[in-house]
């Protein structure tokens, strides 16, 4: 257990629709990192938030966003949702964010789109 | 461009035996390379994480090396149990103030018994 966490586990929608996925980083760990991951497909960099602000983008398309709480949970919000959105998504987190920081993941979202 | 290339891209062998794994990357300027196991729908967990002054670092039985010359890395699996079976994902780190990782595209390493 790396004491990230991620709800839900699994999510199952319909194309078009909006989707809220939650992370709960590690006691401590001030910066949060999003990532996908598509079926078969290495691990996507999307975005990360250092103690509430955005700190870095990846490959985020401009229909999802996310941000970072007070409390230091985030969110990451995928809207107009397309059949290939369908993927893992993990949550990690670190004490700061740069450097050799380790990162430890969450068990992932898994979201469906039919 | 950034890029981290692994190699093969798939592995089988059977327990008790040592394996290894590659790893080639472009991404400039270095700052520092990880080692990943991830279980089948679970979150990658860190094996090693080498910066550019570290030639070696174990984990147990993972021993991982780095060529900053060169731009290689290496994992390598010693004792091989089933419980390895996993995809071994090799990421790369640039300098630049922020932590954003670019991530290989893994092993998928098979033990058999």
């Amino acid at each position: 257990d790396s004491g990230v966490t991620q709800t839900p586990k699994h999510l199952i929608t319909a194309t078009g629709q909006r989707v809220t996925l939650r992370c709960s980083p590690r006691s401590g760990d001030l910066s949060v990192y999003w990532y996908q991951q598509s079926l078969d497909q290495g691990l996507q960099f999307l975005i990360q938030y250092y103690n509430g602000e955005e700190r870095a983008k990846g490959n985020i398309l401009e229909r999802f966003s996310a941000q970072q709480f007070p409390d230091l949970h985030s969110e990451l919000n995928l809207s107009s949702l397309e059949l290939g959105d369908s993927a893992l998504y993990f949550c990690a987190s670190s004490v700061e964010g740069q450097g050799a920081q380790e990162q430890y993941f969450g068990p992932g979202t898994r979201l469906t789109v039919t | 461009k950034n890029q981290v290339e692994q190699s093969p891209q798939s592995l089988i062998i059977l327990e008790g035996k040592n394996c290894t794994l590659q790893c080639n990357y472009t991404v400039s300027p270095f700052s520092n390379l990880r080692w990943y196991k991830q279980d089948t729908g679970r979150g990658p967990v860190s094996l090693t994480i080498m910066t550019f002054s570290e030639n070696t670092k174990s984990n147990g039985r993972y021993t991982a090396t780095l060529d900053a010359d060169t731009k290689q890395s290496s994992l390598h699996i010693t004792a091989s149990q089933l419980s390895d079976s996993a995809s071994y994902i090799c990421v790369v780190s640039a300098f630049g103030g922020y932590n954003k990782l670019i991530f290989g595209a893994g092993t998928r390493l098979a033990v058999h018994p």
